[in-house]
């Protein structure tokens, strides 16, 4: 148990259409990181949010954007969705950028 | 560019019989080194870290890991795996203010 917590679960959304994903950081927790996890892959990198600014972004289009609340929550939100966007979207939290990361349990994304 | 690589997609090994994952990093300086286990349908949990100092490290669960500068690897060895082991294991080198993950080793237990 990580203290961080992921919602929702599970999602099916078509293509074109737009998600938010929630993730709940451990208090005291400035950093947050969102990955994206294709089946049978590791997760890849998609950007990190410093005191509620961006602060390091993989290679991934703008319509994945993010924000990070003053309340150790955070967002990822995907627009204009492809097929290829489906996967495991895991957010993890640390106390600075590159100490130790707690993961989520992940939001599965289906996209139809 | 800084890169991870697991050569070993699956490894199966015995239970009670000893196991080593390969991993293996690109990267300029010394990179930050972490291995993160994985089971189905749950998120990443560390394992163990390398930042600096001694280069074996101890990690949870009676896993370790030496970090070897000459062959830029990070190699998780047990001596003798459990059933609960069976799991996915990824490798990842922190660097440039990410976090980036090799492509993981499933690991198979026989009875």
């Amino acid at each position: 148990e990580t203290g961080v917590t992921q919602s929702p679960t599970h999602l099916i959304k078509t293509r074109g259409q737009q998600v938010t994903l929630r993730c709940s950081s451990q208090s005291g927790h400035n950093t947050v990181s969102w990955y994206q996890q294709a089946l049978g892959q590791g997760p890849q990198f998609i950007f990190q949010y410093y005191r509620e600014e961006e602060n390091g972004r993989g290679n991934f289009p703008p319509r994945f954007s993010g924000l990070q609340f003053p309340n150790y929550s955070s967002e990822l939100n995907v627009n204009a969705l492809e097929l290829d966007d489906s996967a495991l979207y895991l957010c993890a939290s640390s106390l600075d950028q590159l100490e130790t990361q707690y993961f989520g349990p992940g939001t599965r994304l289906l996209v139809l | 560019a800084q890169s991870v690589t697991q050569p070993d997609i699956h490894i199966t090994v015995s239970e009670g019989a000893s196991l080593e994952l390969r991993c293996n990093y690109s990267y300029g300086a010394t990179p930050y080194l972490f291995w993160y286990v994985q089971s189905p349908g749950q998120g990443l949990q560390l394992l163990l870290k390398y930042f600096s100092g001694d280069t074996l490290v101890q990690g949870i669960k009676g896993f370790e890991a030496e970090f070897k500068r000459s062959q830029s690897s990070f190699n998780l060895r047990k001596p003798s795996v459990h059933w609960s082991d069976a799991a996915e294991y990824f490798c990842a080198v922190g660097a440039d203010d990410k976090i980036i993950f090799g492509k993981g080793t499933r690991l198979h237990i026989l009875p």
